[in-house]
């Protein structure tokens, strides 16, 4: 079945910093990848998404791209604001499935 | 649109007491609606998912339950709560023949 890990948090940064959050996965066929970010007591909102091989999802500063010879979809950002902070989740779709396949979330923390 | 609604956004229910959400979407129609439940510290585990009206596919064995009267309406509800079913239930949806499945606000439940 599908599977997807990305690398354990908590994650603190300081304000400019480098950040990479890993994510690799498992599926038959060709997924389509996402990654969402959830703010502190809202919901999942999507950030960016990559539906094909060598795809660059990007959004707000952040990107990702779709390696399937890694099966991987690491996100990363160069310059984190303390606005960044929040729970980042890795997910996959297959085609014809109706469900995503989460990971288990990873918390940053980006101090001033 | 992609706009969900959900609600009650917060709700305080005792052990044994029933358990109404109500999720509401706009836009295209037969979409496909789902709900989610985050439990505190946890990721996300799907609950139910819908692919029409009265057709509802259960993924995980609970004490709830999923109904969707109309094409746009998704409801979640318990006879009689657990203080195992506190957590952040999301409804959410993607489009027929889409691949994106964007998510609500969510309604945070606490069984006392």
């Amino acid at each position: 079945g599908n599977s997807v890990t990305q690398m354990e948090g908590p994650v603190t940064l300081s304000e400019e910093a480098f950040l990479t959050i890993n994510c690799t996965y498992t599926a038959t066929g060709y997924p389509s990848l996402f990654w969402y970010v959830q703010y502190p007591g809202e919901g999942l909102q999507l950030l960016l998404k990559a539906t094909k091989a060598d795809d660059k999802g990007s959004n707000k500063g952040f990107e990702a791209t779709y390696r399937k010879e890694t099966t991987s979809f690491h996100l990363e950002k160069g310059s984190v604001q303390v606005s960044d902070s929040a729970v980042y989740f890795c997910a996959l779709r297959s085609l014809n499935d109706y469900k995503l396949s989460f990971g288990a979330g990873t918390t940053v923390t980006v101090r001033a | 649109s992609q706009t969900i609604h959900q609600w009650p956004a917060t709700l305080v229910q005792p052990v044994g007491s029933p358990l109404s959400l109500e999720c509401t979407v706009e836009g295209t129609s037969n979409p496909n609606l789902y709900w989610y439940r985050q439990a505190a510290g946890r990721g996300l585990q799907l609950l139910f998912y819908s692919v029409g009206i009265g057709q509802i596919s259960s993924e995980v064995p609970q004490n709830l339950s999923a109904s969707r009267p109309q094409d746009r309406q998704f409801i979640l509800s318990s006879k009689k709560l657990l203080l195992s079913d506190s957590g952040f239930y999301l409804c959410a949806r993607s489009d027929w023949g889409g691949n994106t499945i964007y998510f609500g606000e969510g309604s945070w439940l606490t069984v006392v």
